[in-house]
């Protein structure tokens, strides 16, 4: 069973603190998406790294990949109010199935 | 704009009854779809994978026969919960692939079975 451990589950900041949020696993992905999830809705892609070592910039948002391809961080500068919502990895297994394997995601609060 | 349209969004029904939540690609064609549920202040389990003009294939621990689904089309993926009980009540998910492109999710059927 291939897992993917995301961390911290919980996080509440201050409007303009930094955060990261981590995802790992002792598997290879061949790819790794970062989603995140508002109540209610389904998740809405933020980004898809598949090169080792790659680094992603997407405003304020900083999505980094394992050179190895098993772990994976996303690091939001000054977050704001609006960052507010559940944050989800999810990796793609290798061997062209196209499942995806999903962290338990991160659960954002930032406090104005 | 949305790419991928889930119906309906929030169904209530009694103990029993079968609910089919239908999953579309809007503008494009998708020969897998997958269909996820999702507890509440859990991640998205998958369920199945569902396959244009093929059976699906389902996920250990989930049952066939329980939740039917049907992918008769390269933009419509039906997933059928027969005889319905309150655990079953979730939130469920299917997103669909386009080629060589990451997997875009619906917004979700909320269901309750009372």
């Amino acid at each position: 069973t291939q897992l993917l451990e995301q961390s911290p589950q919980f996080l509440s900041i201050q409007e303009g603190e930094n955060l990261t949020v981590y995802c790992n696993s002792s598997s290879v992905f061949s790819s790794l998406q970062w989603y995140r999830q508002e109540p209610g809705e389904g998740p809405v892609l933020l980004v898809t790294v598949v090169t080792g070592g790659e680094v992603k910039k997407l405003k304020r948002l900083t999505f980094q990949f394992g050179d190895a391809r098993k772990d994976s961080s996303l690091h939001i500068t000054a977050a704001q109010p609006g960052d507010t919502g559940l944050y989800l990895c999810a990796g793609a297994i290798q061997g062209g199935s196209e499942k995806l394997v999903f962290g338990k995601g991160t659960k954002l609060t930032v406090n104005p | 704009g949305a790419v991928v349209s889930q119906h309906p969004s929030w169904v209530i029904c009694k103990s029993g009854t079968s609910v089919k939540i239908e999953c579309r690609s809007l503008d494009f064609q998708a020969t897998t779809m997958f269909w996820y549920r999702q507890f509440p202040k859990q991640s998205l389990m998958l369920m199945a994978t569902s396959n244009e003009g093929s059976k699906a294939t389902y996920e250990q621990g989930v049952e066939k026969d329980k939740f039917l689904i049907n992918h008769a089309s390269l933009t419509l993926s039906t997933l059928t919960v027969t005889s319905a009980h309150p655990e079953d009540s979730s939130f469920y998910i299917c997103s669909a692939n386009r080629e060589d492109q990451p997997q875009h999710f619906g917004d979700g059927t909320r269901l309750s079975i009372l």
